[in-house]
């Protein structure tokens, strides 16, 4: 079966600090990788996503990137932390072609103090 | 902008009574659209999904209704228990979703 890993579940970091948080998928191959961020009472913003090695599309510019090294492995990254940078970060996965179905990671509690 | 509107933002249910969940869209071009559980602290979870094909899905306790001509769709959680207690996202897209705000669910015992 497919499992999905993401560290850490929590994260407190000073501003202008970096960032690095990383996913992995288990059990399947060529997956869509996404990172989604979780504001306090608010919905899900779609922040990257992958379609393959390499391919990192952009879907809100701000003071984040994505790459993906590995088919399986997807890391969100920041050089100089923000305060608005707080929030929980989210990895998800969906099967390629054509299903959407994303499945998530358990998530990344970041506070950016 | 926010292509998928959900509402209510929170709801309070009775133990046995019934919990609906709208959302609407606005690109014609969306053609899968799940519901998800998220509890807190914890990834949302997927619950239940709907292609544009079909007007009504069922599973368990949980019912998707789906109005193509309106861009509506909404989820009915019967029955509700207390562990239904959660946020319910709503999300549509094609090759990537767009989510709801969430609403947050309360069944009181």
């Amino acid at each position: 079966s497919q499992t999905i890993h993401q560290w850490p579940a929590t994260l407190v970091q000073p501003v202008g600090s970096p960032l690095s948080l990383e996913c992995t998928v288990e059990g399947t191959s060529n997956p869509n990788l996404y990172w989604y961020r979780q504001a306090a009472g608010r919905g899900l913003q779609l922040l990257f996503y992958s379609v393959g090695i390499g391919q990192i599309s952009s879907e809100v510019p701000q003071n984040l990137s994505a790459s993906r090294p590995q088919d399986r492995q997807f890391i969100l990254s920041s050089k100089k932390l923000l305060l608005s940078d707080s929030g929980f970060y989210l990895c998800a996965w969906s099967v390629r072609p054509g299903k959407t179905e994303a499945f998530f990671g358990q998530g990344t509690r970041l506070t950016v103090v | 902008q926010q292509q998928v509107k959900q509402s209510p933002q929170s709801l309070i249910v009775q133990k046995g009574g019934i919990s609906i969940i709208n959302c609407a869209y606005e690109n014609t071009a969306f053609d899968y659209f799940p519901w998800y559980q998220q509890f807190p602290g914890k990834g949302p979870a997927l619950l239940i999904a709907i292609r544009p094909d079909v007007s009504e899905k069922k599973e368990g306790r949980f019912t998707i209704s789906f109005n193509k001509s309106a861009k509506q769709f909404s989820l009915h959680i019967m029955d509700s228990q207390p562990g239904d207690s959660a946020t319910y996202f709503c999300a549509a897209g094609d090759y990537k979703l767009s989510f709801g705000a969430g609403t947050t669910v309360t069944v009181r015992a």
